[in-house]
């Protein structure tokens, strides 16, 4: 029920940004998109929430492209520790609020 | 520091027998709960979904009577394992939604419990 497309892996240089795509191109108009990751055997965690303007905080920012059909997380300056499997997720506009995750996109940061 | 918390962090049990996994939420009331599992290499794969006073709501293909899912209290919610079988051996992780737009309307996860049956 995922309704969410990453690309399945990506490699960051140390201290450079990272940018994560996600394509969520059937998105509803007042459903948020939401980014966690989840580092090895372990829960995943929260990184940032939007719904249409672009958002940041002290983890990341998130870029919506105008038609909200597509988001980018940017990691503004990746170090080994943000090596992680990153999720976006479109949070459902049902009563239920469940999340949904897709297969992620698998970041390796590269000293 | 941690918003929910799972236990036990890993388990080991025999086959044919059950295990129950608890689901904590530390610093809020809970009305809502949700259990996942995930295997290796694999995505969280959504489990049911945990009401309070209420009876759970189980995913497409989920056996309802195998994973028993209780939630009594509003920062408690437990998922039993019945008659464990290797098959069963997972990562179950929970994790808890805040009430209103306590925290940005956004759930937490917690640690994961480690379920191994032998």
């Amino acid at each position: 029920d995922a309704k969410t497309t990453q690309p399945p892996s990506m490699d960051c240089a140390e201290g450079r940004a990272a940018n994560l795509p996600c394509n969520h191109s059937t998105i509803s108009g007042n459903e948020y998109v939401y980014w966690y990751r989840q580092i090895h055997s372990q829960g995943p965690q929260y990184i940032i929430h939007g719904l249409k303007n672009n958002e940041t905080n002290e983890m990341a920012s998130l870029i919506i492209t105008e038609d909200r059909k597509s988001s980018t997380l940017i990691l503004p300056h990746a170090t080994l520790r943000d090596t992680a499997v990153y999720y976006c997720i479109v949070r459902t506009s049902n009563t239920g609020n469940q999340f949904y995750f897709g297969t992620g996109t698998s970041l390796t940061v590269i000293p | 520091g941690a918003v929910v918390s799972q236990h036990p962090s890993w388990v080991i049990c025999k086959s044919g027998t059950s295990v129950k996994i608890e689901c904590r939420s530390l610093d809020f009331q809970a009305t809502t709960m949700f259990w996942y599992r995930q295997f290796p290499k694999q995505s969280l794969m959504l489990m049911a979904t945990s009401n309070e006073g209420s009876k759970a709501t189980y995913e497409q293909g989920v056996e309802k009577d195998k994973f028993l899912i209780n939630h009594a209290s509003l920062t408690l919610s437990t998922l039993t394992v019945t008659s464990a079988h290797p098959e069963d051996s997972s990562f179950y992780i929970c994790s808890a939604l805040p009430p209103g737009t306590v925290r940005g309307n956004t759930i937490y996860f917690g640690e994961g419990s480690w379920l191994t049956v032998v």
